[in-house]
């Protein structure tokens, strides 16, 4: 089946700093992946849509700025949290969909990132 | 707003009995419905979609679909202690010429032995 590789699993930076999340589709291409977060206890809430050689799309109060995409090719997607500060702190998820939305959608592993 | 709800629960069932989830959505033209499983910690993983009208069953799994209803729901029979998880709905929906997975809150479900 089809399988989305998210790293690094956990990550612990400065406030200030930046932080970059790699999302990998192994087995299918993926012209379009989805960043998703979730706080304790809450569910997942879309953070932006990325497209293969364009532009993010960015969900609604999401800084484009802070969270930067970039999706260079059909398998891989980056997210960069720049200058985290504590309040970033949160699970970050990656998701793709091989072949037709009827089949869902592939979720990376996860990253656990921690602000401190 | 394209919105999906679900009861957050907690839902506790003993175990061997039937645990039903449930889920309504807001957009009518929504066709593809997701149910997926989250352990504490971990990603979500896909159980079922669902996109006729009616039940689809899959092992000890059954999802529920009324479009006229907007309503969707997950049965899980004979429930084990390793389906005590939460359970997200989800709802794929066309937001100006783009499709994306929209989430309900999830229902966490307590399997008792």
């Amino acid at each position: 089946g089809a399988v989305v590789s998210q790293h690094p699993s956990r990550v612990i930076c400065k406030s200030g700093t930046s932080v970059k999340i790699e999302c990998r589709s192994l087995d299918f291409q993926a012209t379009t992946m989805f960043w998703y977060r979730q706080f304790p206890k809450q569910s997942l809430m879309l953070m932006a849509t990325s497209n293969e050689g364009s532009k993010a799309t960015y969900e609604q109060g999401v800084e484009k700025d802070k969270f930067l995409i970039n999706h260079a090719s059909l398998t891989l997607s980056t997210l960069t949290v720049t200058s985290a500060h504590p309040e970033d702190s949160s699970f970050y998820i990656c998701s793709a969909r091989a072949g037709t939305v009827n089949y869902g959608y592939t979720f990376g592993s996860g990253t656990r990132l921690t602000v401190v | 707003q394209k919105e999906v709800e679900q009861n957050s629960g907690p839902l506790s069932v003993p175990e061997g009995a039937i645990a039903s989830l449930n889920c309504t959505y807001s957009d009518r033209g929504s066709q593809s419905f997701f149910w997926y499983r989250q352990y504490s910690g971990k990603s979500p993983e896909l159980i079922m979609f669902i996109y006729s009208n009616g039940d689809k069953e899959d092992g000890r799994f059954t999802a529920q679909l009324n479009k006229a209803s907007q309503y969707v729901s997950l049965l899980i029979r004979d429930s084990q202690p390793s389906d005590s998880a939460t359970y997200l709905c989800a709802v794929n929906v066309h937001i100006q010429g783009a499709q994306k997975l929209v989430f309900g809150q999830g229902t966490r479900l307590t399997i008792n032995p």
